[in-house]
């Protein structure tokens, strides 16, 4: 089984802040099957990172992802008010689990 | 429109039984696989089950392997996923996504609860 450990747990940060969130995977994540998901509260998680660098559909160009291996960021370049959410990592790249990361909390300092 | 609903959730015993289904609309649904995952009360995601497209490749996590069944109907546009000998930590929200790799559309979840 792959663990993906998110970091930080909780990230204090301003509107117009730049944000770096970090997942790590306990083993090399195939292909870069690696998918970065917001949930607000109250709300289903929404897809917004596919293969580790891809935006979804409809997604802003402010989030951006990259890595590859055992090492993935996702970065959203100036927070908007929407953006003070949960984030989780979850790979999807090998045979089941396929698991999620911890989440990041971003909140407004 | 790409939609998932699910239903099916409520107040149900330890040792007891539900069975949770998502309906889906405003896409080929036999094209893809689907899935369910579940989130318990202020905790992060945990995925719980998946069927391939056609139904013959189910995996399930360890935690709730033997007691929970997915299942499909194609014909119907609909998932579903049967739970028995429900415990209190099976308490969650449980969502069901459709993918073709990443799980790219979510419905908004039905909540089970498991308690005496």
């Amino acid at each position: 089984e792959i663990v993906l450990t998110q970091s930080p747990g909780t990230l204090s940060l301003s509107p117009g802040e730049r944000a770096t969130l970090s997942c790590r995977a306990s083993q090399s994540v195939t292909s870069g099957f690696l998918a970065w998901f917001q949930q607000r509260p109250g709300q289903a998680p929404r897809l917004l990172i596919y293969g580790a660098s891809n935006r979804a559909t409809g997604i802003p160009d402010r989030f951006s992802g990259s890595g590859s291996g055992t090492d993935f960021t996702l970065t959203i370049s100036r927070l908007e008010p929407e953006d003070f959410a949960v984030y989780y990592c979850q790979q999807y790249g090998r045979s089941p689990p396929l698991t999620f990361g911890g989440g990041t909390k971003v909140e407004i300092k | 429109q790409v939609q998932l609903v699910e239903s099916g959730g409520g107040l149900v015993k330890p040792g007891g039984s539900l069975r949770l289904s998502c309906a889906a609309s405003g896409f080929t649904f036999s094209d893809y696989y689907m899935t369910w995952i579940r989130q318990a009360p202020g905790k992060g995601l945990e995925w719980v089950s998946y069927i391939t497209s056609g139904g013959t490749i189910i995996y399930y996590a360890d935690s709730v392997k033997g007691r929970f069944t997915i299942s499909r109907d194609n014909a119907k546009n609909s998932l579903y996923l049967q739970m028995n000998s429900l415990r209190a930590e099976d308490t969650a929200v449980y969502y069901c996504a459709r993918s073709l790799g990443p799980m790219d559309v979510w419905g908004k979840g039905t909540t089970v609860t498991v308690s005496s």
